[in-house]
């Protein structure tokens, strides 16, 4: 059965701390590993990921892929209470099968 | 640019009844996929309409179906509502450029069957 897990399920840190997020599948016919931020609305896209070993940034956030080892970690330096979110995870699978949702990691950035 | 609208933003319904929500994408977005969260199961994905075509789908029974239409916006029926489908619908658009993806959330539907 296809997965998506994430951890840590929950991470509390200090402002300025670096934190790392982990997200790891079991997919059958991988397409792409999204990553989201979801606030108390609805979620924002950050990063679509297909290729290992390219890491994408975005300002403090970047994230890197490996599809031999089937994880993906998401990198947020200099946190900001700005950052506090719930992170989400999600893969997509190939043409006419479905995207499946991590739990999402829960971050709070206390200052 | 005007971002992704859905609407209802709200609605209450009663079981057995059936649902229609609405969702404009982004000008020039021609992809559109709904989600369904809730507190028990998180975000699940629904389906994906791209240029009137369905593309994608998720596991939800055939009571969840939905359409696209020329102008992009798409449309998702839920029929034969049960509890269970109490939930914040959300719809995003989405363009591939190639080299890049970018895909934008709408504020979301929040239903509730009673």
């Amino acid at each position: 059965e296809d997965k998506v897990v994430q951890s840590p399920l929950s991470l509390v840190v200090h402002e300025g701390d670096t934190v790392t997020l982990n997200c790891s599948y079991e997919v059958t016919n991988f397409r792409s590993l999204l990553w989201y931020k979801q606030e108390k609305k609805a979620p924002t896209f950050l990063f679509m990921l297909t290729s290992s070993g390219i890491e994408k940034k975005s300002g403090r956030l970047s994230s890197i892929l490996d599809k031999k080892e089937l994880f993906s970690i998401l990198n947020i330096t200099a946190t900001q209470t700005g950052d506090s979110a719930v992170y989400l995870c999600a893969v997509e699978k190939t043409s006419y099968d479905k995207v499946i949702f991590g739990p999402g990691t829960s971050l709070s950035v206390i200052p | 640019k005007a971002g992704v609208t859905q609407t209802p933003r709200y609605l209450i319904k009663t079981r057995g009844q059936q649902v229609t929500l609405s969702c404009s994408p982004i000008s020039g977005h021609r992809s559109v996929s709904w989600y369904q969260q809730t507190p028990g199961q998180g975000l699940q994905f629904l389906f994906e309409y791209f240029s009137e075509t369905q593309r994608n789908k998720g596991n939800f029974p055939g009571r969840f179906s939905g359409r696209q239409f020329s102008n992009s916006r798409s449309e998702m029926n839920v029929s034969t509502l049960e509890l269970g489908d109490s939930a914040l619908y959300l719809c995003a658009s989405s363009v591939d450029l190639g080299r890049s993806y970018e895909q934008y959330f709408g504020p979301g539907t929040r239903l509730t069957v009673t």
